[in-house]
């Protein structure tokens, strides 16, 4: 029973560059999220998608950020012209279905720095 | 406005000892979900106890305890006969009803447990 994987584990990036960070959730999860955690802070919401349908994108800090899930599993997080303040873990969470009560399962994380 | 405020920043005990982790939070909804997750130096957050609105119930876990009162708005978690093991940051969460399914997370409270 594999848990959520995201790949790269560490990435370093220079100023400026585009990176793509890569989420496999649990196999069968319906719903998937995006978490940013600075240094110090908790997790903040970034976006959700229920399969391939992006439901909510409102912590998406500024249009250099873009997620998505074509086909309703893997997701993938983009980030183009990255600044220094994009320097933090990026967490991708997993739950088996719609409903409040779902847990949400977590992956390890990418941490991001940006030089 | 929703948010949650784990005032404590850090807290270190001796092996053994009793600890609570405060956890606040403020919602205009009447159902929601609180939930806290532990994470652990290797970064991953792992789900340790969900509770709703509607039950305001205690919980006892093995040396786990979490006391829900929504009277003070608080959701507190109270170890036990600290181990070494249980040292880690551990994280509040609310996902309000009326919204998507994401978590907000307090700042977290990091926990160290000394022999």
């Amino acid at each position: 029973g594999a848990g959520v994987s995201q790949s790269p584990r560490y990435k370093v990036a220079k100023r400026g560059q585009d990176v793509a960070l890569r989420c496999d959730p649990i196999s069968g999860h319906v719903s998937l999220f995006w978490y940013q955690q600075a240094l110090g802070q908790g997790p903040e919401f970034l976006t959700y998608f229920q399969n391939e349908a992006q439901l909510d994108k409102s912590g998406l800090p500024s249009d250099r950020f873009f997620a998505e899930r074509p086909e309703g599993s893997v997701s993938t997080l983009k980030i183009q012209r990255t600044q220094q303040e994009d320097s933090a873990v990026y967490l991708c969470a997993s739950s088996p279905g719609q409903g409040r009560d779902n847990e949400q399962f977590f992956g390890p994380g990418t941490r991001l720095t940006v030089l | 406005a929703q948010k949650v405020t784990q005032a404590q920043t850090e807290i270190s005990v001796v092996e053994k000892e009793d600890v609570t982790l405060d956890c606040v939070y403020e919602t205009r909804d009447t159902t929601y979900y609180l939930f806290w997750y532990k994470q652990p130096p290797s970064g991953e957050l792992v789900f340790l106890i969900r509770r709703n609105s509607f039950d305001e119930q205690n919980e006892i876990s093995g040396r786990y305890s979490w006391n829900f009162q929504k009277s003070t708005s608080s959701f507190n978690f109270t170890i036990t006969a600290s181990q070494v093991v249980d040292s880690a940051v551990y994280f509040c969460a609310l996902r309000p009803s009326y919204n998507t399914d994401k978590l907000i997370f307090g700042t977290g409270t990091r926990l160290q447990v000394f022999p």
